[in-house]
Order: C-alpha cells, then sequence, then structure tokens
C-alpha cells in the first residue's frame, strides 16, 4: 500500500532560521505531490504541487520543495521563517493513474519562536 | 465566494445514534472526498466521489456511508457511531480529481460518547 512518511513531528525554531521538512513517499509509480499547510484553528491550504517538470516548485508565502524521484522525496523548504509560519505542515501524494486517493503524511507540526 | 461548507461544526453524539455530516461546495467541483485528522495519522481518506452516483472507498472506510445525489452536496453518515469515530473530519472538493488543488471545507469536529 502507498504510504507517505514525515520524519519530523515536530520542529522548533528561531525567526530567520532555515527550514526543511521531510517527505517520503513509498509509491514507485508516477505521483502527483502535495504540500498542505494548517495554520491553527484553520482548514488546510495548498501551499504547492508538483505533478511534472521542473522538480524544484515554488510555493506561496516563499516556500519551495524539491523532488528527488530516485529518493522517492518531496522535501518542503523556506530560507527564512517567520512566526506566523507557525502551523501544521502535511506532505500529499496521489498516484497519478487508477484511485484518485490522497495519500496524507502525519504531519509535522513547526513552531517558530520569535 | 468559492467555499466548501460542513454542517454541523460541533458535534456531540452517543454511540449508536446515526449522524449526518453534511458537506457542500459551490465552485461545480465534480470530484469530492472526506478525510478524518486523527493527532499522530495526519489526514486518511475515507470516501471519494468522481461524481454524481459514483463513489468509491478511500483508506478507512470501515463504519461510514457516502452518497452523491448531487453535485454540490457529498454527506457523510454514521450509520452506528462509536468511540473510535471521534474525529476531526474535513470535507474537500475539486474539479475533476485531477491535476488541479483540493479545496477543503473547515472541518466537523465529533465526540462520540
Amino acid at each position: 500500500a502507498q504510504s507517505v512518511s514525515q520524519h519530523n513531528h515536530h520542529v522548533i525554531l528561531s525567526e530567520a532560521a532555515s527550514l526543511e521538512l521531510g517527505c517520503n513517499y513509498s509509491y514507485g509509480g508516477t505521483v502527483n505531490l502535495f504540500w498542505y499547510v494548517q495554520y491553527p484553528g484553520q482548514h488546510l491550504q495548498l501551499l504547492l504541487k508538483y505533478f511534472s517538470g521542473d522538480p524544484l516548485v515554488k510555493g506561496i508565502k516563499g516556500f519551495e520543495a524539491e523532488f528527488i524521484k530516485s529518493k522517492f522525496s518531496f522535501n518542503l523548504r523556506k530560507p527564512s521563517v517567520q512566526w506566523s509560519d507557525t502551523a501544521e505542515y502535511f506532505c500529499a501524494v496521489r498516484r497519478d493513474t487508477g484511485r484518485r486517493a490522497l495519500t496524507f503524511g502525519s504531519g509535522t507540526r513547526l513552531q517558530v519562536q520569535p | 465566494e468559492a467555499q466548501v461548507t460542513q454542517n454541523p461544526r460541533y458535534l456531540i453524539t452517543v454511540t449508536g445514534k446515526k449522524l449526518t455530516v453534511t458537506c457542500s461546495q459551490n465552485m461545480n467541483h465534480e470530484y469530492m472526498s472526506w478525510y478524518r485528522q486523527d493527532p499522530g495519522l495526519g489526514l486518511r481518506q475515507i470516501y471519494y466521489s468522481m461524481n454524481v452516483e459514483v463513489t468509491d472507498k478511500g483508506d478507512v472506510p470501515e463504519g461510514y456511508k457516502v452518497s452523491r445525489k448531487e453535485k454540490r452536496n457529498f454527506p457523510l453518515i454514521l450509520e452506528s457511531p462509536s468511540p473510535n469515530q471521534t474525529s476531526l473530519y474535513f470535507c474537500a472538493s475539486s474539479l475533476s480529481g485531477g491535476y488541479e488543488t483540493q479545496y477543503f471545507g473547515p472541518g466537523t469536529r465529533l465526540l462520540v460518547l
């Protein structure tokens, strides 16, 4: 079965620090990849997505992610975090064929200290 | 305003008492989906629907039912709720379930006693 792993469950950073959140998936075929963010008390919002083409994807609010097919990874990065980035971040994967189910990772809670 | 709405937002019920959580979208999306979110497990897909009268199981369908009689509505039905269905539920929709973004509703927090 397809699975998505986010190894960092809770990350604490100071403002201006750089961020990298890991995401690995297990499915070997063609996939669509997503990062969603959930701010406290709010619903999920899409940060960025990858379907094909340039493996370095830029999203909203200065976030970017790099798809490395050989490593089955789609890590999220931001050069300098802000207090307002405090949220929970979810990686999600969907197979490009067959069932359109979206499989989420367990999430990474990011806490940015001012 | 384009949105996905869910009702109720909060619900406390008892074991075995049937309940329905409604989901509606105003974007003419074909694809709709239900997820549950639990601490440490992230979001898991319960059911999804590719179009009217077309539904399929997600990763955790046991104990849930859905129906899609109209394009805009995708209710989630718990025929006999149990405490292990206490969770935060999200409805989502997208244009066709393909490459486009999924839009999420605000969530329904359910407590089953």
